[in-house]
């Protein structure tokens, strides 16, 4: 069972909106520690696509974005697109465990 | 640009030592707040962090894995590595290298780039 709890999986047409959650606890997310979060197409290694909660690398569409609240943070993808079907992952670090962490997982299906 | 690629046996048997090294491309090793780590992904299941090492000494390790990890830079290969030991069925998955990097301390770090991953099977 993972330290952070995603939704197993979200589904959307294409150019709707979608989120996914990343539920945390008082000794990671609900503690401040930034929240980053990853894209995985099946098949291939996992891509940075959010640093430090709402931070986007170079080459990241604008589509996406992260926020963060409380013990809670979400990925938002706007103007869904075929390519962006993939598995998203969150990540933190937890103070109880002195560890780097990441949620269970969400499979993104693109309708 | 960064590249990080992993290597080593893809097949290792039970109770024997995991050993996998990262070749580091494009960058120092010793680059200043940089953390090269590892994260491995079992087969259809998520990921899970098996520990970092600052590139002049200081390692983090998960609880889980700490009594049976060790990883270890070589600054003059530019390349650094994992040793697992005593392994099992359960230590099956595909092995990822990462660089970690982090603006406003340690416990900030998120992972990039990645390497294209390793399948390691742990089997007789």
């Amino acid at each position: 069972q993972s330290v952070l709890t995603q939704p197993p999986s979200v589904s959307g047409a294409p150019g709707q909106r979608v989120t996914i959650s990343c539920t945390g606890t008082r000794s990671n997310i609900g503690a401040g520690y930034d929240v980053h979060w990853y894209q995985q197409v099946p098949g291939t290694a996992p891509k940075l696509l959010i640093y430090g909660n709402n931070n986007r690398p170079s080459g990241v569409p604008d589509r996406f974005s992260g926020s963060q609240s409380g013990t809670s943070a979400s990925l938002a993808i706007t103007g869904l697109q075929a390519e962006d079907e993939a598995d998203y992952y969150c990540q933190s670090y937890d103070s109880s465990l002195s560890a780097w962490v990441f949620g269970g997982g969400t499979k993104l299906t693109v309708l | 640009q960064l590249q990080l690629q992993e290597s080593g046996p893809g097949l290792v048997k039970p109770s024997e030592t995991l050993s996998l090294t990262c070749t580091v491309s494009g960058d120092s090793i010793s680059s200043s707040s940089t953390y090269w780590g590892w994260i491995r992904q079992p087969p259809g299941k998520g990921l899970e962090w098996i520990g970092s090492v600052y590139s002049i000494g200081s390692t983090y390790y998960t609880p889980s894995l700490k009594s049976r990890v060790a990883i270890f830079v070589d600054t003059s290969k530019n390349h650094f590595s994992l040793r697992l030991t005593s392994v099992t069925a359960a230590d099956t998955a595909v092995y990822y290298c990462v660089r970690g990097i982090t603006i406003f301390g340690v416990a900030g770090i998120w992972f990039d780039p990645w390497g294209q991953g390793t399948l390691v099977t742990v089997s007789s």
